[in-house]
């Protein structure tokens, strides 16, 4: 498509439970990223992808933060046993390699609120 | 530890006046550098990219390059009400993700 897609658009989860995001990039673009928004602002590079590799990966708070990007599936995003401080907004982004450009094409994002 | 600064404001511009936003950044391996519009609630906008020390216009808007100073800026001339928003500057190194800053909100009074 040529726009990123992101689902669900809102989740909410009991502290405690898991959590899981999902990503399909604009058709064509190899690069993924995944950002954390809080408190409206502040956001948090999480991980990145190349194709289905793990490109960057030093955002990610691995202890209950998991990612993946396997071919022909969207890509996901797994909290295990969230946290209040879960809740953000989590931002999926992507860009090819064709052209000069790498600007990053953001989803609309889902809403992740962890009660 | 990659840091991008930002006034948070608020800036109030009058309408039809130059709204400028800066940045500064504090890594000195960046290569691209972009502004990003984001409405409450929504997800940002690329409005520019610049990559070489100097200036680049599109339209109402232009973004300045400094890298010897690690400053980078956006101009937006004939504020319109529209412009009001959070401007999210973001700085990338190589095939890194993106670094934000915390974004000025941007008051464009009618």
């Amino acid at each position: 498509g040529e726009e990123v897609a992101q689902t669900p658009k809102h989740l909410v989860r009991g502290e405690g439970q898991k959590a899981k995001l999902y990503c399909a990039p604009i058709k064509g673009h190899s690069y993924v990223f995944w950002y954390q928004q809080v408190l409206k602002n502040e956001f948090k590079f999480l991980i990145s992808f190349q194709n289905e590799n793990v490109f960057d990966e030093t955002g990610m708070p691995k202890e209950r933060f998991s990612a993946k990007c396997l071919p022909n599936s969207p890509c996901s995003l797994e909290i295990q046993a969230t946290k209040l401080e879960d809740s953000a907004v989590y931002f999926c982004a992507s860009y090819g390699t064709s052209g000069s450009t790498d600007t990053q094409y953001f989803g609309p994002g889902t809403r992740l609120t962890v009660l | 530890q990659k840091e991008v600064e930002q006034n948070s404001g608020p800036l109030s511009v009058p309408e039809g006046a130059i709204a400028s936003l800066n940045c500064t950044y504090s890594d000195r391996g960046s290569q691209s550098f972009f502004w990003y519009r984001q409405y409450s609630g929504k997800s940002p906008e690329l409005i520019m990219s610049i990559y070489s020390n100097g200036d680049k216009e599109d339209g109402r808007f232009t973004a300045q390059l400094n890298k010897a100073s690690q400053y980078v800026s956006l101009l937006i001339r004939d504020s319109q009400p529209s412009d009001s928003a959070t401007y999210l500057c973001a700085v990338k190194t190589g095939a890194d993700g993106l670094t934000f800053g915390k974004g000025t909100h941007l008051i464009i009074q009618p």
